[in-house]
């Protein structure tokens, strides 16, 4: 069974702080690597995706992936209350649908 | 990024009637879309597989006849939850995968339906 697991949290960090938020698949054929944030009540919207083994930055956000180890993490560096929202984790096997996370509760505390 | 759009963002319905969602692609073609049925913090769950010009690909537990899903063109596919009951209220969201060298899937804005 294909699964993408991720800490519920709620993850709590200050205001300006650098928020870890980590997920662990357990496909191998996962090939490409997503984070989403998502808002009550609103839809996900795509964050970052990496595909090779290292760090992607992008802005304030650092993706990172250890597929031999099956894991993806997701900085976020000084943190601001408006990232305070729902993280969600996804893998996916090439041309296959995305598998998800349940996501990880961050809340940013001013 | 790409553009997802889906109609309508929340549907109040009487139990027993049918719901059409519509998810279209604005800026791109889709061949294959998803969509996926997140209930209050869960995570999302997918449900079908949506391809274009040929059936849908439900997920193990999905009612193929009550979720019925049709995607006429490139850049259309709805959902339908015939005979809708309290226990399908739920949000629901669509998405479509861009196609090239960097995959990757952007998501409707999502459909809130409550069934009374």
């Amino acid at each position: 069974q294909k699964e993408v697991e991720q800490n519920s949290g709620p993850l709590s960090v200050p205001e300006g702080a650098i928020a870890s938020l980590n997920c662990t698949y357990s496909d191998r054929g996962s090939q490409s690597f997503f984070w989403y944030r998502q808002y009550s009540g609103k839809s996900p919207e795509l964050i970052m995706f990496i595909y090779s083994n290292g760090d992607k930055e992008d802005g304030r956000f650092t993706a990172q992936l250890n597929k031999a180890s099956q894991y993806v993490s997701l900085l976020i560096r000084d943190s601001q209350p408006s990232d305070s929202a729902t993280y969600l984790c996804a893998a996916s096997n090439s041309g296959y649908a995305l598998n998800f996370g349940k996501g990880t509760s961050l809340l940013v505390t001013p | 990024g790409a553009v997802v759009s889906q109609h309508p963002s929340w549907v109040i319905c009487k139990s027993g009637t049918s719901v059409k969602i519509e998810c279209r692609s604005l800026d791109f073609q889709a061949t294959t879309m998803f969509w996926y049925r997140q209930f209050p913090k869960q995570s999302l769950m997918l449900m079908a597989t949506s391809n274009e010009g040929s059936k849908a690909t439900y997920e193990q537990g999905v009612e193929k006849d009550k979720f019925l899903i049709n995607h006429a063109s490139l850049t259309l596919s709805t959902l339908t939850v015939t005979s809708a009951h309290p226990e399908d209220s739920s949000f629901y969201i669509c998405s479509a995968r861009t196609q090239g060298e960097s995959e990757k899937l952007f998501f409707g804005s999502g459909t809130q339906l409550s069934v009374l």
